[in-house]
């Protein structure tokens, strides 16, 4: 069964500097990945997704992420984080080959940013 | 174009209960899902309608059942409610019977379970 792994419960930054969230997953086959974020009282909302091609891959609100097969991970990274990003962060992965189970999601990554 | 809205926004039933939470697809949208999630951790696909069937379903009790309308508007129903059903309920809507991931989703509804 696939799986996805986000080591990080909650991660603390400073407003202006670099963010970077690790995803690993787990699954026989490339999965079709994705970064999904939910603010307080908001659904939740698609970041970017990765299917094929290029393996970063942009995304809105300035984030983007990179996909390394040898490590199995999809890593969502941002240069410069706004107070406005702060939320939950989730991960999560759906078999690529075609079918409709469903998206797999990690336990999400609590972002808190710092003034 | 209108996103994805569900009602109610929050319940509370007692144990034994049943409930039912609905959902309005975004435009245009032919496919619905539902998923669980329980405080602290990631949605649980529960299962998927689309063009009025149901075409996906996860780990879940035959307690967890759904419908879809020629709208495509659908309804989660939970029999026998118990406490570990306490959770945000959340819809998405999508366009096609494949995953690609491409979900809209709305805010949830929150069932507490006494």
């Amino acid at each position: 069964a696939q799986s996805v792994t986000q080591p990080d419960i909650h991660i603390t930054v400073s407003e202006g500097a670099s963010l970077e969230l690790r995803c690993n997953y787990s699954y026989g086959a490339t999965p079709y990945l994705f970064w999904y974020v939910q603010s307080p009282g908001q659904g939740l909302q698609l970041l970017l997704k990765y299917f094929s091609g290029d393996t970063l891959v942009q995304g809105i609100k300035g984030f983007e992420a990179e996909f390394k097969r040898s490590q199995s991970s999809f890593n969502l990274r941002k240069p410069s984080v706004h107070w406005s990003d702060a939320a939950e962060y989730f991960c999560a992965v759906v078999d690529s080959g075609g079918g409709a189970d469903g998206l797999t999601f990690g336990k999400g990554t609590h972002l808190i940013i710092q003034p | 174009e209108t996103g994805v809205t569900q009602s109610p926004t929050h319940l509370i039933k007692t144990r034994g209960q049943q409930v039912t939470l609905r959902c309005s697809s975004q435009s245009g949208h032919n496919t619905v899902s539902w998923y669980q999630q329980a405080l602290g951790q990631g949605p649980q696909f529960i299962f998927q309608y689309y063009r009025e069937e149901e075409n996906g379903r996860g780990n879940f009790p035959p307690r967890f059942s759904g419908l879809q309308f020629p709208n495509y508007s659908s309804e989660l129903n939970v029999n026998a409610l118990e406490l570990d059903d306490s959770a945000l309920y959340l819809c998405a809507s999508s366009l096609g019977n494949r995953d690609t991931g491409e979900l809209f989703f709305g805010e949830g509804s929150r069932l507490t379970v006494l």
